[in-house]
């Protein structure tokens, strides 16, 4: 059974410092890891999607990494800014037939001014 | 069109009462999601349409949950004779094909609360 998990829960860190955010899953065989943001009282907006044959994938100051032989993915955030304070969740495909996710329990980051 | 919309963004009901939640995908996607999110708890997953195939019903929680959709546009996820535990955040989210390979795009949510 696939289990998606982020550590950590939570994280603080002072406007402009660079910082990586963690999710680990227990089956290796993914087809893609998708990392979400979630705004407070809002829906989920899609960052990166990273396809089981890529390491890494870039979009502005946002790096997501995919290591799917030890189970892990990192999104690296640079230079981070008071804007980016949300919840960061990450998501793998239940099975090959749907697209289904099983999302981890996120991670909320603030970031302080 | 623009992105995933959903309506109403807020709906407080009364237990026992019959509520139905729209979810409008992104035009041409062919993959409808439904999930669920409880407060303090991860999203879980609840059904899912792709095309004309009969949809996948695995992760509804009771047969007090039905959804449908029309073709390859709107669904409508509707609960039966709601309970406090129904109340949640349901998120609907489509993506252009089906399968594993897809990105998914998600809607603003609906905000469900039984009293």
């Amino acid at each position: 059974k696939q289990e998606v998990t982020q550590i950590p829960a939570a994280l603080s860190v002072p406007e402009g410092e660079n910082l990586v955010l963690n999710c680990s899953f227990t089956d290796s065989a993914i087809y893609n890891l998708q990392w979400f943001r979630q705004d407070p009282g809002k829906g989920l907006t899609s960052l990166l999607l990273i396809q089981s044959s890529q390491r890494e994938q870039t979009s502005g100051r946002l790096n997501a990494s995919l290591d799917k032989s030890s189970g892990r993915s990192t999104l690296y955030i640079a230079a981070s800014q008071p804007g980016d304070s949300a919840t960061y969740l990450c998501a793998v495909p239940l099975s090959s037939n749907t697209g289904k996710l099983i999302f981890g329990q996120g991670t909320t980051l603030q970031v302080k001014p | 069109g623009a992105g995933v919309s959903q309506s109403p963004s807020n709906k407080v009901t009364e237990k026992g009462k019959d509520v139905e939640l729209r979810c409008d995908p992104i035009s041409g996607h062919t993959a409808l999601y439904w999930y669920r999110q409880r407060l303090g708890q991860g999203l879980e997953f609840l059904i899912y349409f792709q095309g004309n195939s009969a949809p996948d019903k695995s992760g509804l929680p009771s047969d007090r949950f039905s959804a449908e959709r029309t073709g390859e546009s709107v669904s409508t996820l509707t609960i039966q004779r709601t309970q406090q535990e129904d109340s949640a955040v349901y998120l609907c989210a489509s993506s252009s094909g089906s399968g594993t390979y897809n990105e998914q795009f998600f809607g603003p949510g609906t905000r469900l609360t039984v009293l």
